[in-house]
């Protein structure tokens, strides 16, 4: 079955980095994107970026384009995110998930069970 | 940037109800929404994608409609395990943002 796991959670400083990671399995890694998203307390879903499993190119929102990095291991079949110069507003659960194309629709059909990184001094 | 604007915010119903949420873009996406369920503590579930089309084993008591910038989600007959929070998504064009959510409560 298909399944994503993410890394677990991670407490940062201000001004620190992060790298979260997503493995995957139960499919053809190659063949789909995964994107990124985040949910901060009592806030909504925010979409933070994809990246193509199989060829790595990467769209980003600008929101997160200067600080935000994602890359793909296909040898492992795992994507990373990596968000740096974290501040208290990165406080977030980060999920990754699977971006399923269809015809006429596109979604996310499988998540990641989401890394909670909170940023304290 | 698309901005999705949900209501209500919050709603408080009854097992066996009929509930309506509606959901708006800012701009023209066709049919590119997307409906998500999500508890506390577990990550976010597709229940509708491409406004209308129900994702597999999601119960039929769950429906979308809508097209351009105006959609809705409804759910026939409310049943214990609904209540949760939905999210609109559009996968128009990135940014794929989501809508602010809707508590649906007791």
């Amino acid at each position: 079955q298909v399944q994503l796991v993410q890394s677990g959670a991670e407490v940062k400083k201000p001004g620190a980095s992060v790298q979260l990671s997503c493995k995957a399995s139960g499919y053809s890694f190659s063949d789909f994107h995964i994107h990124w998203v985040r949910q901060a307390p009592g806030q909504r879903l925010e979409w933070m970026g994809m990246i193509n499993a199989r060829f790595g190119d990467s769209t980003y929102s600008q929101k997160f384009q200067d600080r935000v990095t994602m890359t793909t291991d296909t040898s492992t079949n795992t994507v990373y995110m990596e968000l740096s110069n974290l501040r208290s507003e990165d406080t977030a659960v980060y999920y990754c998930a699977r971006f399923r194309i269809v015809t006429g629709g596109r979604f996310f059909d499988y998540w990641g069970q989401g890394t909670l990184v909170p940023v304290s001094s | 940037d698309i901005q999705m604007t949900q209501s209500p915010s919050s709603l408080s119903a009854s097992v066996g109800d009929r509930v309506t949420i509606t959901c708006r873009a800012s701009q023209y996406i066709s049919t590119y929404l997307n409906w998500y369920q999500e508890k506390p503590g577990t990550a976010p579930r597709v229940l509708i994608y491409a406004a209308s089309t129900l994702q597999s084993g999601v119960p039929s008591r769950f429906s979308g409609s809508g097209s351009g910038t105006d959609f809705t989600l409804t759910i026939s007959s409310l049943q214990r395990e609904d209540f949760a929070t939905y999210y609109c998504q559009q996968s128009y064009s990135p940014p794929y943002s989501f809508g602010q959510g809707t508590k649906l409560e007791i």
